[in-house]
C-alpha cells in the first residue's frame, strides 16, 4: 500500500536551517501538503501545491519537490517552530498523512 | 472569518454509534469539499473521509469503509460523520477540515470507545 514515510526527529539550533522530508512513490505525480500542530492545538497548512505559502505564514517555510520527495524547509528555525510537521497527499482520491516529524528547536 | 465547530463526541461502548456534526462558518460552505480527519491519543494524523460539494463523490479510509458514513447539509452549512459498529481503535480526536488541502480545521471532538 502507498505510504507517505517521514523522519521521526529534527532537532536544530534557533537561527538554523531545518529540513523535514517525506518520502513516497506518488509524489512525482501528486502535490504534497505540509501542515504544523503545535501541543494540544489543531494542525495549521503551512504549504499547499508543494511550494505555496498560505497568507499569515512566515516567509521562513518553504516548500520543494524532487522526484519521490517532498521537503520542508524552515529557514532560519524559531523556538515558537517547535512543534510536529506531518506531510500529506493523495493516492487516487484517497488522502494519506505521513507519519509526522517532531522538530526540536533549542 | 472561517469557523468549523465539532460536536458531538463522548464515550461509547464498542459496538456502538455515534453521529459527529461539525458546523461551518464565515464561507459558502456548498462550494468546498470537506473532509474528516481524526488523531488516536499520541499518534499521528490519520485522513478518514471525504465528500464533494455536491456529495456525489465520497471516499472513506479502508479502516472506516463499511462503518463511518460521511454526508452534509448544504443548507445547513453542517458536515457529519456517522460512526455505526464502533472499536477500541475508533478512538481519537476527530477533526472537520475545509477543502482538499484542509486549509481550516475545527479544534475537534473526542471520541472514545471502551467498555
Amino acid at each position: 500500500s502507498y505510504e507517505l514515510t517521514q523522519p521521526p526527529s529534527v532537532s536544530v539550533s534557533p537561527g538554523q536551517t531545518a529540513r523535514i522530508t517525506c518520502s513516497g512513490d506518488a509524489l512525482p505525480k501528486k502535490y504534497a501538503y505540509w501542515y504544523q500542530q503545535k501541543s494540544g492545538q489543531a494542525p495549521v497548512l503551512v504549504i499547499y501545491e508543494g511550494s505555496k505559502r498560505p497568507s499569515g505564514i512566515p516567509e521562513r517555510f518553504s516548500g520543494s519537490s524532487s522526484g519521490t520527495m517532498a521537503t520542508l524547509t524552515i529557514s532560519g528555525a524559531q523556538v515558537e517552530d517547535e512543534a510536529d510537521y506531518y506531510c500529506y497527499s493523495t493516492d487516487s482520491s484517497e488522502g494519506l498523512f505521513g507519519g509526522g516529524t517532531k522538530l526540536t528547536v533549542l | 472569518e472561517v469557523q468549523l465547530v465539532e460536536s458531538g463526541g463522548g464515550l461509547v461502548k464498542p459496538g456502538g454509534s455515534l453521529r459527529l456534526s461539525c458546523a461551518a462558518s464565515g464561507f459558502t460552505f456548498s462550494s468546498y469539499t470537506m473532509n474528516w480527519v481524526r488523531q488516536a491519543p499520541g499518534k499521528g494524523l490519520a485522513w478518514v473521509s471525504s465528500i464533494s460539494t455536491l456529495s456525489t463523490h465520497i471516499y472513506y479510509a479502508d479502516s472506516v469503509k463499511g462503518r463511518f458514513t460521511i454526508s452534509r447539509d448544504n443548507a445547513k452549512n453542517s458536515l457529519y460523520l456517522q460512526m455505526d459498529s464502533l472499536k477500541p481503535e475508533d478512538t481519537a480526536v476527530y477533526y472537520c477540515a475545509r477543502t482538499h488541502s484542509q486549509d481550516y480545521w475545527g479544534q475537534g471532538t473526542l471520541v472514545t470507545v471502551s467498555s
